[in-house]
């Protein structure tokens, strides 16, 4: 029962379409995270939603679009492809304890979105 | 602005052998330290984490040292096993920062562990 999943798995698309991809989490969290890692492997935070609220929203283009339904799903949406947008995109949640323990994220096991 | 580094891309070592992976970071402001492993085509596991309020953290097999005044990390695995072969990624974010926090990834360090 994977605790973040995100679906697809493979996305192959021509430059200019919209799509999206989705996250849902079953592990009760209030926090969910995008993450992109780029061809150089960097893993950058993208969006961050707080029960349903937008937390943080890094230097993202307008065409990314985060969309949280509940706290349960976060999906990201992306409009006009572009040959840039080609990364693995990562989904994450995590839940504030008391102590601190709030920075432990668990991941998705990631889409690989290639533009053509 | 590459805020975490992971200056060796990879290593290899022997089974049964120490394995040291090293972070550096340059954001004071930093306060809390993740290690996460991840295999192919797999998403980042958390392995092991420490606050700047310790310098050291163990968990089994695994020990992460935090030397705050050389900023400067390390992760030892000992004994290293066939199955610790994996890309470690290093984090760094501040614990106060409200609700959400943002994790600073460094690039990570591909560990072969050979027999």
């Amino acid at each position: 029962d994977t605790a973040v999943s995100q679906t697809p798995k493979y996305l192959v698309t021509q430059m200019g379409n919209d799509k999206s991809i989705k996250c849902e989490q079953n592990l009760g969290h209030d926090t969910m995270y995008w993450y992109k890692q780029d061809s150089k492997k960097f893993l950058k935070i993208m969006f961050s939603y707080n029960n349903k609220e937008l937390i943080i929203n890094e230097t993202v283009p307008n065409r990314f679009s985060p969309k949280s339904p509940d706290k349960a799903h976060l999906n990201l949406h992306i409009n006009s492809l572009e040959l840039g947008d080609s990364a693995v995109y990562f989904c994450a949640s995590s839940q504030e304890l008391a102590g601190g323990s709030k920075n432990i994220q668990y991941f998705g096991a990631g889409t690989r979105l290639s533009v053509l | 602005d590459q805020q975490v580094k992971q200056n060796s891309p990879s290593l290899s070592v022997q089974e049964g052998r120490i394995s040291i992976l090293n972070c550096d970071y340059t954001n004071s402001m930093f306060d809390y330290f993740l290690w996460y492993k991840k295999y192919p085509a797999e998403g980042p596991t958390f392995l092991i984490s420490i606050s700047s309020i310790k310098d050291k953290n163990e968990d089994g097999r695994f020990t992460v040292f935090l030397n705050k005044s050389a900023k400067h990390l390390s992760l030892h695995i000992v004994p290293s096993q066939p199955g610790d072969s994996a890309v470690y990624f290093c984090a760094a974010s501040s614990l106060n920062t409200g609700t959400a926090s943002k994790l600073t990834f460094g690039t990570g360090t591909r560990l072969q562990v050979t027999l």
